[in-house]
């Protein structure tokens, strides 16, 4: 059945700092979601992309969705302790999403 | 829009139990979800409802594990003779439909079940 990967499974920063996060999926995706969820709490939505090669900002996140649509990333510039959390990424499979494994940010201040 | 609304928040069980949930999505929303979820883990599909109706179940999930939705509305996930590989979170999530044009539908989480089987 289809996966989908994410690296790194943790990364830990200083705030400031850059991060990337990046989701592989087995399969061509129609479109990719991602969502955020933070400590003790439940996933909640941030973005999808739909076309190929797409790039969507909200503030200093970025997302992009691969020319082959079968990987994306999200990239958060100059880190804020809100910032951390587990970020997925999630891609259809015929009538559900199927999520990737996350990538757990800590940030310290 | 009250949000997705899921009970109890913790469950404990000793082993063999019977344990069912309850998940009140979003009252307009037509699909109901229900994602399993463990430690350092990305949420795990186990079945969905389009209204009342189930239309998928994972291959995964034991026949132990069994969801309703009657009439459309909330939805309840019983665990028969719960075994310990069993605690995780359950978490239930909503959405309207599944597509809309090209754009899948987000899906909107509850706070989810967090189950511990002793």
């Amino acid at each position: 059945g289809q996966q989908v990967m994410q690296i790194p499974q943790y990364q830990h920063v200083q705030e400031g700092e850059d991060f990337t996060t990046y989701c592989n999926s087995s399969t061509t995706l129609s479109n990719i979601q991602w969502y955020k969820q933070r400590p003790g709490g439940h996933p909640v939505f941030l973005i999808q992309l739909v076309k190929s090669g797409e790039v969507k900002k909200q503030k200093r996140l970025t997302f992009q969705f691969g020319e082959a649509k079968k990987n994306s990333s999200l990239h958060i510039t100059a880190t804020q302790t809100t910032d951390v959390g587990t970020y997925f990424c999630a891609g259809p499979s015929t009538d559900k999403l199927i999520f990737g494994t996350g990538t757990r940010l800590q940030v310290f201040p | 829009d009250t949000g997705v609304s899921q009970n109890p928040r913790h469950k404990i069980t000793k082993r063999g139990q019977n344990v069912t949930f309850r998940c009140d999505p979003i009252s307009e929303h037509n699909r109901l979800y229900w994602y399993r979820q463990t430690l350092g883990q990305g949420p795990e599909f186990l079945t969905y409802f389009q209204n009342e109706a189930q239309l998928e179940k994972s291959r995964l999930l034991s026949d132990r594990f069994s969801a309703e939705r009657p009439k459309g509305s909330f939805s309840t996930l019983e665990i028969q003779r719960t075994e310990q590989g069993d605690s995780a979170m359950y978490l239930c999530a909503s959405s309207r439909t599944a597509y809309w044009g090209e754009v899948y539908e987000k899906l909107f989480f509850g706070s989810g079940t967090q189950l511990s089987v002793l």
